[in-house]
């Protein structure tokens, strides 16, 4: 699987709306793009995926960039709730590897 | 519908004891995967099984052991334990098929200790 860059920790405000970015420029045509998320103490939890289109879904939007060598997940109104961390995988076929992933931190 | 059940939650072995970590999926899905995650690291594929009777490595194979004679169980085998396979575990599974669209469900996790 293609590689993806994503920043160690990020910081957020209780309402506010976070953009969490995803670097991956090998990227290749048949590559979904997950996103998802592990909160302490869990198994990771779906998010969202996509394509070459913008998604959206209840959790969250992704943005997919038109040359599609990045990305980014939106959450809306960040809440407490949403304090975990956040992984940006492709996935072109079942050997699907997740990297360390962005911790996001909710200041209330 | 209880989705991926892992059991047990939580193991102590002592060096060079085997054990079989346990998983169930009740989903029909084709698709099951054991990950580690060491701690403050993501997670590494270790095997996963596309269907019954078929299984295959993934980044961290060596030390473990898969098979899969139903479609609803992956068990996963330690034959002999080591200390650096101290670790949480964590089982997943998704319809298979060329469905890489489709989300992994993942267990709450084993949380292995090898002293």
């Amino acid at each position: 699987d293609a590689k993806t860059t994503q920043p160690n920790s990020m910081e957020s405000n209780e309402e506010e709306p976070v953009h969490l970015p995803c670097n991956h420029s090998t990227i290749s045509g048949t590559d979904y793009i997950h996103w998802y998320r592990q909160l302490p103490s869990q198994g990771p939890e779906y998010v969202i995926h996509g394509l070459t289109s913008n998604v959206n879904n209840r959790m969250a939007s992704l943005a997919i960039a038109e040359d599609r060598k990045s990305s980014t997940l939106i959450l809306h109104r960040a809440t407490l709730r949403d304090a975990a961390v956040y992984y940006c995988i492709l996935r072109r076929n079942n050997d699907m590897r997740f990297g360390a992933g962005t911790r996001l931190t909710v200041k209330p | 519908n209880a989705g991926v059940t892992q059991t047990p939650k939580f193991q102590v072995l002592k060096t060079g004891q085997s054990m079989t970590l346990q998983c169930a999926q009740d989903m029909n899905h084709e698709y099951m995967s054991w990950y580690r995650q060491d701690p403050g690291m993501g997670l590494r594929l270790i095997h996963y099984s596309v269907g019954a009777g078929i299984t295959d490595q993934g980044e961290v194979p060596n030390g473990y052991n898969v098979s899969r004679s139903t479609t609803e169980d992956f068990p996963l085998r330690l034959l002999s334990a080591a200390p650096s396979q101290t670790s949480v575990y964590f089982c997943a599974s998704n319809p298979a098929g060329g469905r890489v669209a489709s989300p992994l469900h993942f267990g709450n996790g084993t949380r292995l200790t090898v002293t």
